[in-house]
């Protein structure tokens, strides 16, 4: 049950397109189809911006969308805007029935 | 309005219990699998436990296995996290999640595989001396 593994900081101009990874194991992100990311602003509960690994939430824009390969997910904001400026974090879906989140990742809008 | 409330949380010795509630409203809780996952001041999230629809299956990250105990009252619209044994590196803001069903074609039952699609607003749960 260790934590999935993200990169601590990105960073992207508005307009830009920017991609956060978050590594796992074949116990984990590697074996099942079942990554969720979400976006957390200071001080807020996390929000759900992707689902069962591609999917989006009624509601979320459309310049979210993720992917997986191997043992890594990805996230990719296309289109930056100030309002992307939060946390990300990434969730799998882990042997025993459990769930893994990765570290976090500081997205800064330059 | 779909919602969930937390509350429970508070300063506590270690080796101290508490006892942390969830009330759902604006849905059927009974039709969700719920988990409760925390954050430490300044660091990232970490899932606790989860829990079937029907209270049959509960599952938790290895850390609070024996200390903490999921439970829930569908009739009631509450979820719940007992804690006992508490240290100082329990002291988190803890949040319950909803799990968006993931449905089998074959079986058409809903299980929850970590979409977490509605929060609480958390509560605090400080363990301290």
């Amino acid at each position: 049950q260790s934590a999935l593994t993200q990169p601590a900081s990105v960073s992207g101009s508005p307009g830009q397109s920017i991609t956060i990874s978050c590594t796992g194991t074949s116990s984990d992100v590697g074996s099942y189809n079942l990554v969720s990311w979400y976006q957390q602003d200071p001080g807020k509960a996390p929000k759900l911006i992707i689902y069962e690994g591609s999917k989006r939430p009624s509601g979320v824009s459309n310049r979210f969308s993720a992917s997986k390969s191997g043992n890594t997910a990805s996230l990719t904001i296309s289109g930056l805007q100030a309002e992307d400026e939060a946390d990300y974090y990434c969730c799998s879906y882990a042997d025993s029935s459990t769930f893994v989140f990765g570290g976090g990742t500081k997205l800064t809008v330059l | 309005e779909v919602q969930l409330v937390e509350s429970g949380g508070g300063l506590v010795q270690p080796g101290g219990s508490l006892r942390l509630s969830c009330a759902a409203s604006g849905f059927t809780l009974s039709s969700y699998w719920m988990s409760w996952v925390r954050q430490a001041p300044g660091k990232g999230l970490e899932w606790v436990a989860n829990i079937r629809q029907d209270g049959s299956e509960k599952y938790y990250v290895d850390s609070v296995k024996g200390r903490f105990t999921i439970s829930r009252d569908n009739a009631k619209n509450s979820l719940y996290l007992q804690m006992n044994s508490l240290r100082a590196e329990d002291t988190a803001v803890y949040y319950c999640a909803r799990d968006l069903p993931y449905y089998d074609i074959l079986t058409g039952y809903g299980r929850g595989y970590g979409a977490f699609d509605i929060w609480g607003h958390g509560t605090m749960v400080t363990v301290s001396s």
